[in-house]
C-alpha cells in the first residue's frame, strides 16, 4: 500500500470555526490532491498540488485553502467551517510518470 | 464540461454470476481509471488503462477509445466483491469521477 496517512480521521466542529486537515505521504510523489465525497455527487476535486508551493483550484474550491511547504505534507484548511462542508475528505497522490492515483483512508468531518 | 456516466447505479447478483459495469465519458482522455470502495470507505485503484484490455484475477477492464466507453467485468462474483466501483477519466493528472456503481453479491 502507498504510504498515505490523513489526520484527523474523524472530526466534529462547530460552524464558523477553522479546521485544518493534514495529508502526509512517504512516497515522494509530486502530485497531491484533496477530494470531497458526498452522496449524490461522488468524488470531487477541491485543490491539488504539483509541487512544493505549487497549487491550483479544483471544481469545488470555494471556502477551502491549501498549503504545501514540504513534498510530504499537503494541508487543507476550512477558514470558517459551514454545514455544507460536512463530508468525507480524501487525499490522494500520484506519480506523474504513471498517472496512477493512490488514496488515503479519508477524514470524516461533521460541521454542526 | 467533462462528464462521466456509470450504469447501472446499483446491481445485485448471486454468488458466481458474471457482472458488468459500464462507464461512458465525454472528452478525450489520457487514461481511464477503475476504483473500488468497500463499506468503511477505503478507495483502492483497480485499473488504469488507455487502450485495450487489462486483467487482474477475476476482474477485467476494457476500453473503447472511439466510443468513449469502458467496462469492468467481474467473473465468478463473490460476496467479498460487494463494494462501490467508480470509474474516472483522467486528463493528465486530474481525474473526473463517475457517480459509482454499488454492487451487492449475495451468497
Amino acid at each position: 500500500d502507498a504510504g498515505i496517512t490523513q489526520s484527523p480521521r474523524h472530526k466534529v466542529t462547530e460552524t464558523g470555526t477553522p479546521v485544518t486537515l493534514r495529508c502526509h505521504q512517504t512516497e515522494n510523489h509530486r502530485y497531491m490532491y484533496w477530494y470531497r465525497q458526498d452522496p449524490g455527487h461522488g468524488l470531487r476535486l477541491i485543490h491539488y498540488s504539483y509541487g512544493v508551493k505549487d497549487t491550483d483550484k479544483g471544481e469545488v474550491s470555494d471556502g477551502y485553502s491549501v498549503s504545501r511547504s514540504k513534498t510530504e505534507d499537503f494541508l487543507l484548511t476550512l477558514e470558517s467551517a459551514t454545514s455544507s462542508q460536512t463530508s468525507v475528505y480524501f487525499c490522494a497522490i500520484s506519480d506523474p510518470s504513471t498517472y496512477e492515483q493512490y488514496f488515503g483512508p479519508g477524514t470524516r468531518l461533521t460541521v454542526t | 464540461k467533462n462528464e462521466v456516466e456509470q450504469s447501472p447505479q446499483n446491481l445485485t447478483a448471486q454468488e458466481g454470476e458474471f457482472i458488468t459495469i459500464n462507464c461512458s465519458y465525454s472528452v478525450g482522455i489520457s487514461a481511464l481509471h477503475w476504483l473500488q470502495q468497500h463499506p468503511g470507505g477505503g478507495i483502492v485503484s483497480l485499473f488504469m488503462l488507455s487502450s485495450g484490455k487489462k486483467k487482474h484475477g477475476r476482474l477485467i477492464a476494457t476500453i473503447n477509445i472511439q466510443e468513449k466507453h469502458s467496462s469492468l467485468h467481474i467473473t465468478a462474483s463473490h460476496p467479498r466483491d460487494s463494494a462501490v466501483y467508480i470509474c474516472a477519466e483522467a486528463a493528465g493528472n486530474k481525474l473526473t469521477f463517475g457517480g459509482g456503481t454499488r454492487v451487492l453479491v449475495k451468497p
